[in-house]
């Protein structure tokens, strides 16, 4: 599986755009690059998924370069809400002999007033 | 649908006593996943299974720590002796067809053992 490198920490305010990009020069032809949300006391949520270019959804954009060797999510006009830890995982899309996602320590994103 | 659902949500036991954690996944999803967490090391897969069989279980820590899979509808994982360091959260996560899109947390288990 491609291991992905991530920023342990970030601090933004309310309002701004907060851009977390996460390194994976290994990844395969085909992964696909996946970020998951947790809050404290909870589980790992799905927020986005894509495989190249970019997606975008009512929660975030996953902006992906040409060369998929890294990728950024971007989430507009945080608010404190959004203080949480945000995973980047690549791996298959589907399961198969290799149906498992394997988190690495996350991006603990702060969230200021 | 109620999620995964989990118990106990706390669970405080003495070293060497046996410990059992409870999951229910959702309903349909045929891969389920135990995790552990800790500051220290983050999330680590510890078991998954598929359509209710062990795939991987390299994982697990020790022999202490076993988990299984009766039915599609409940998972345990069992841990014989427990010691303090142990104590974590354990997450059990369902997901169809193992897509990295699809995978639904529990809201866990906080295991502290003394």
């Amino acid at each position: 599986l491609a291991k992905t490198t991530q920023p342990i920490s970030m601090d933004s305010y309310e309002g701004q755009e907060v851009n977390i990009t996460c390194s994976h020069n290994n990844i395969a032809t085909n992964d696909y690059i996946t970020w998951y949300q947790q809050f404290p006391s909870q589980g790992p949520r799905f927020i986005i998924q894509g495989y190249k270019t970019k997606v975008t959804n009512e929660v975030a954009s996953l902006f992906i370069p040409a060369d998929r060797k890294s990728s950024t999510l971007s989430l507009p006009r945080v608010s404190l809400s959004d203080t949480a830890v945000y995973y980047c995982l690549v791996g298959d899309k589907d399961g198969g002999s290799q149906g498992n996602l394997i988190f690495g320590k996350g991006t603990k994103l702060s969230v200021k007033p | 649908d109620a999620g995964v659902i989990q118990s106990p949500r706390h669970e405080v036991t003495e070293m060497g006593q046996e410990v059992t954690l409870r999951c229910k996944p959702i309903s349909g999803h045929d891969y389920l996943f135990w995790y552990r967490q800790t500051m220290m090391r983050g999330l680590e897969l510890l078991i998954y299974f598929n359509n209710n069989v062990p795939i991987d279980d390299s994982g697990m820590p020790e022999d202490r720590f076993s988990a299984k899979m009766p039915n599609a509808s409940f998972s345990t994982l069992k841990i014989q002796p427990s010691e303090p360091r142990d104590s974590a959260v354990y997450f059990c996560a369902s997901s169809p067809r193992g897509r990295g899109d699809g995978y639904t947390f529990g809201s866990g288990t906080r295991l502290t053992v003394v």
